[in-house]
């Protein structure tokens, strides 16, 4: 079975750009999350799907970052425009969901850049 | 509010030693789920246990063992006889059983040498 995918694995762009991110879950999961790390901090929580509906977007840091799950298959992360301190690790993460299910499983991330 | 903190950033072991990562958490809640990820120099975050908050028995699998101990909010992780393989970013989690997302600790980055 497919693990969660990402695409690009890394993207390098100059501020003011706008970026794409793509993420494929694990076939048949219905809960999909975005996280991201910045330099020298946490982990820390976007937004969480479940299907294609938003469950929780309280992670999203502004209204430059749009994401969208089409279909309740991939999703996508739009950041417009970019800005310096968006640099760092876009994770997406997707699981089951339900008792007993709670794990959730990483891609391998994005590395993103904004010069 | 949740927190995790792994207050160990950085361990440098020789092979065959015996190390301990420390997890100490926050939560209000009673019922919740505690994870463990391994993240090796490749990037990707790899899934190692998942603990629930009434569970407290400690698990074993392989030189892998994790210690739960609501009393002192601790959900601390042994490698037994650590291997090279084992130099990676290790994170600890939490979630609580009303929301989804992922708290996450710091990291502690281990390094293991020959």
């Amino acid at each position: 079975e497919a693990g969660v995918t990402q695409f690009p694995s890394h993207s390098v762009i100059e501020k003011g750009q706008t970026v794409t991110l793509r993420c494929d879950p694990i076939s048949g999961h219905d809960n999909l999350y975005w996280y991201r790390r910045v330099m020298g901090k946490e982990i820390k929580f976007l937004l969480h799907f479940v299907k294609e509906s938003k469950q929780d977007e309280s992670g999203m840091p502004n209204n430059r970052f749009l994401a969208e799950r089409t279909g309740g298959t991939y999703s996508t992360l739009k950041v417009q425009p970019a800005e310096l301190e968006d640099s760092g690790v876009y994770f997406c993460a997707s699981s089951q969901g339900g008792v007993g299910q709670e794990t959730q499983y990483f891609g391998p991330g994005t590395r993103l850049l904004v010069l | 509010a949740q927190k995790v903190t792994q207050a160990q950033t950085e361990i440098s072991v020789v092979e065959k030693e015996d190390v301990t990562l420390d997890c100490v958490y926050e939560t209000r809640d009673t019922t919740y789920y505690l994870f463990w990820y391994k993240q090796p120099p490749s990037g990707e975050l790899v899934f190692l246990i998942r603990r629930n908050s009434f569970d407290e028995q400690n698990e074993i699998s392989g030189r892998y063992s994790w210690n739960f101990q609501k009393s002192t909010s601790s959900f601390n992780f042994t490698i037994t006889a650590s291997q090279v393989v084992d130099s990676a970013v290790y994170f600890c989690a939490l979630r609580n059983n009303a929301g989804n997302m992922l708290t996450f600790g710091g990291g502690t980055r281990l390094m293991v040498k020959p």
